[in-house]
């Protein structure tokens, strides 16, 4: 019962190349999260967005952009990505009356 | 940005050992907090789920309690066996928005 999915487990991209990693949720949530995890750091924030069309930065915003054109998709995009844009890209999902569900991660790299 | 820490960062024990975790938050504007877990190779997984103060929340040899008041909560693993292995994450949700805090994790690792 897969309930939060990101469209690839492994990517390796290009320095300059525009990067898309989607996230697909089936519970009808509003709140949806993209995060990314590196050593040492944790889980940082980079864009939530709690309804279709709406979106709010985190705290490492730069770099990168949010689309939410449907309620169960987030996407997010690293418009001209860089080496320090490595990382695990984790997407979640909230419905806010209970615990939230994550996706199986993205390991991004860029060379 | 909003500070949710946890202690320790990592953790070696024993089989059959108990230990304890903590994270701190802020005592204003509470929403919620949550643990999760997170192994290797997997998604985090929701622990527990705590929103009242004095929350006491148990699930099998884990458990947890909840002082919102000072700001804080404890996980607790009875008899922690190789399988508890992973890291555990806490996240502070405000009443004033939507987003999660989480702290930087708790690894923990069981050794046979």
């Amino acid at each position: 019962d897969v309930k939060v999915t990101q469209s690839s487990r492994y990517l390796v991209k290009r320095t300059g190349e525009k990067v898309f990693l989607e996230c697909v949720q089936d519970m009808d949530h509003e709140n949806m999260f993209w995060y990314r995890q590196d050593p040492g750091l944790g889980l940082r924030l980079i864009y939530f967005s709690y309804d279709v069309k709406m979106k709010e930065k985190g705290d490492i915003p730069e770099g990168y952009s949010v689309s939410r054109e449907k309620k169960e998709r987030f996407s997010l995009i690293l418009e001209s990505a860089s080496t320090n844009q490595t990382s695990m890209y984790l997407c979640a999902s909230w419905g806010r009356a209970a615990e939230a569900f994550f996706g199986q991660g993205t390991r991004l790299t860029v060379v | 940005i909003l500070n949710v820490e946890q202690s320790p960062q990592s953790l070696h024990v024993q089989e059959g050992d108990s230990t304890n975790f903590t994270c701190s938050f802020p005592s204003s504007n509470f929403y919620a907090l949550h643990w999760y877990r997170w192994e290797t190779a997997k998604s985090p997984e929701a622990l527990f789920v705590m929103t009242l103060n004095g929350d006491e929340k148990k699930k099998g040899r884990i458990s947890a309690t909840l002082n919102t008041k000072e700001g804080y909560s404890y996980l607790y693993i009875k008899g922690s066996q190789p399988e508890d292995s992973a890291t555990y994450l806490c996240a502070f949700i405000r009443n004033t928005g939507n987003q999660f805090y989480f702290g930087t994790g708790t690894s923990l690792t069981v050794i046979p």
